[in-house]
């Protein structure tokens, strides 16, 4: 499948800190690009999406910037909570998910 | 709506056992996809399906693993022998595009998935 690579593994942060967590793939043809954030014993759950017509969408404390010439996207959640604690990937739809490693975000009170 | 439907959620099994797992999609979701997520990893495509057929199955271990998704509604995905390396949550999703058939930005819907070990 498409690679996506995806950083940092961990992240912690101050709860009311910003979180960024940034991918990067191959494929110049993707056009695409889901998030999804997992919490603990569930599936993942779709957060937000981008099209590669966008260069940047935003819903409430949460963004995606998408720089298609450099080929990666980031994932941006400001005024972390600690309900924002999950495991977060990046993804590629070609008509198929493509999922990155993963990112732990932990969010410290 | 009622979400994706998986059973069971766990489950433990010998190596070189045999295991079912079931899932329900979304009403009226044309396609059912098949994810392993192993423990660290991201989700692995094993297998998708569009209504009743079989779309992709490049990864899906043909030699264990096996699916069938009969009446293009619910699905079960079989592995036997069961080997350690299969220990792994498993997760089932499905989507639905314009007129049934598979849409590049259509959001996948997953269920919680069936964490099995392999002992």
């Amino acid at each position: 499948g498409e690679n996506v690579e995806q950083h940092p593994s961990t992240l912690s942060v101050q709860e009311g800190d910003s979180a960024v967590i940034k991918c990067t793939y191959s494929d110049s043809a993707s056009n695409y690009f889901p998030w999804y954030k997992q919490e603990l014993g569930k599936g993942p759950q779709l957060i937000i999406d981008i099209r590669s017509n966008v260069g940047e969408k935003k819903d409430q404390r949460i963004a995606v910037t998408l720089n298609k010439t450099a080929k990666h996207f980031s994932l941006h959640i400001t005024e972390t909570q600690p309900e924002d604690s999950a495991v977060y990937f990046c993804a590629l739809n070609d008509y198929k998910l493509s999922f990155g490693a993963g990112t732990t975000v932990t969010v410290r009170a | 709506e009622a979400g994706v439907a998986q059973s069971p959620r766990y489950k433990i099994i010998e190596k070189r056992q045999s295991v079912a797992f079931w899932c329900n999609p979304i009403s009226g979701h044309a396609t059912l996809y098949w994810y392993q997520q192993i423990l660290g990893q991201g989700p692995k495509l094993l297998i998708q399906f569009q209504n009743n057929g079989v779309v992709d199955d490049s990864q899906l271990p043909k030699d264990r693993f096996s699916a069938e998704r009969l009446k293009g509604v619910d699905s079960t995905l079989k592995i036997q022998p069961a080997k350690l390396e299969d220990s792994a949550v498993y997760l089932c999703a499905s989507s639905s595009g314009p007129n049934g058939r598979v849409d590049l930005w259509s959001g996948y819907t997953f269920g919680s998935g069936t964490r099995l070990t392999v002992v």
